[in-house]
């Protein structure tokens, strides 16, 4: 199946500043691609909709501009968490669309842990 | 009241028993219905991609959609240990982009 990699799986940042994850379709090119936030023995929960060379759109209750989303080229979408504080500690997930060939259904990354100190 | 329901277990059983993990939904709109794998600390792997109703059957898994009674099921036959893990349903319209609704996931334990 298709294949989406996300780094860093683990960042641990100091409060007060900013991180970036990086979200890569591998083997399909991705015009849209999702950002989760999962919370321990909870479901997932959209942030917002990454769009290629468009801007992101957010869910209701997130903040646009604690998490920027930049969705570059048709293979990346960053999140990045600005200001960080321990709240945003959290496992964010993205996800990509596959193609044709890979049946338009929806691939997960591996998740990134976010740690913040 | 959730767009999607799941039984949060945990659902334990003994290793070769058949697993059934099932969602409920309101919105009759949804038309794509997906079950992931999610073991602890990892991201979801899809398993079973249906469109509308009817059944699907891929290796071990069983996916059943039932549009009319908005209920959807997953059928684990022969578990091992390694199914162990949480099972979520997702869902979503047509025109939505792919923007998955999620159940709350299963957690799901086969014992040896």
């Amino acid at each position: 199946g298709a294949v989406v990699s996300q780094h860093p799986s683990r960042v641990i940042c100091k409060s007060g500043t900013s991180v970036k994850i990086e979200c890569r379709s591998l083997d399909f090119q991705a015009t849209t691609m999702f950002w989760y936030r999962q919370f321990p023995k909870q479901s997932l929960m959209l942030m917002a909709t990454s769009n290629e060379g468009s801007k992101a759109t957010y869910e209701q209750g997130v903040e646009k501009d604690k998490f920027l989303i930049n969705h570059a080229s048709l293979t990346l979408s960053t999140l990045t968490v600005t200001s960080a504080h321990p709240e945003d500690s959290s496992f964010y997930i993205c996800s990509a669309r596959g193609g044709t060939s890979s049946g338009n259904t929806i691939y997960f990354g591996e998740g990134s842990w976010l740690t913040v100190v | 009241q959730k767009e999607v329901e799941q039984d949060p277990g945990p659902l334990s059983v003994p290793e070769g028993a058949i697993v059934s993990l099932n969602c409920t939904y309101s919105n009759s709109a949804f038309q794509y219905f997906m079950w992931y794998r999610q073991y602890s600390r990892k991201g979801p792997e899809l398993l079973m991609y249906t469109y509308s109703s009817g059944n699907k059957e891929d290796g071990r898994f069983t996916a059943q959609v039932d549009k009319s009674s908005k209920y959807i099921s997953l059928f684990i036959r022969d578990s091992q240990p390694s199914d162990s893990a949480t099972y979520l349903c997702a869902m979503s319209l047509k025109a939505a982009g792919n923007k998955l609704t999620f159940g709350g996931g299963t957690r799901v334990l086969v014992k040896p």
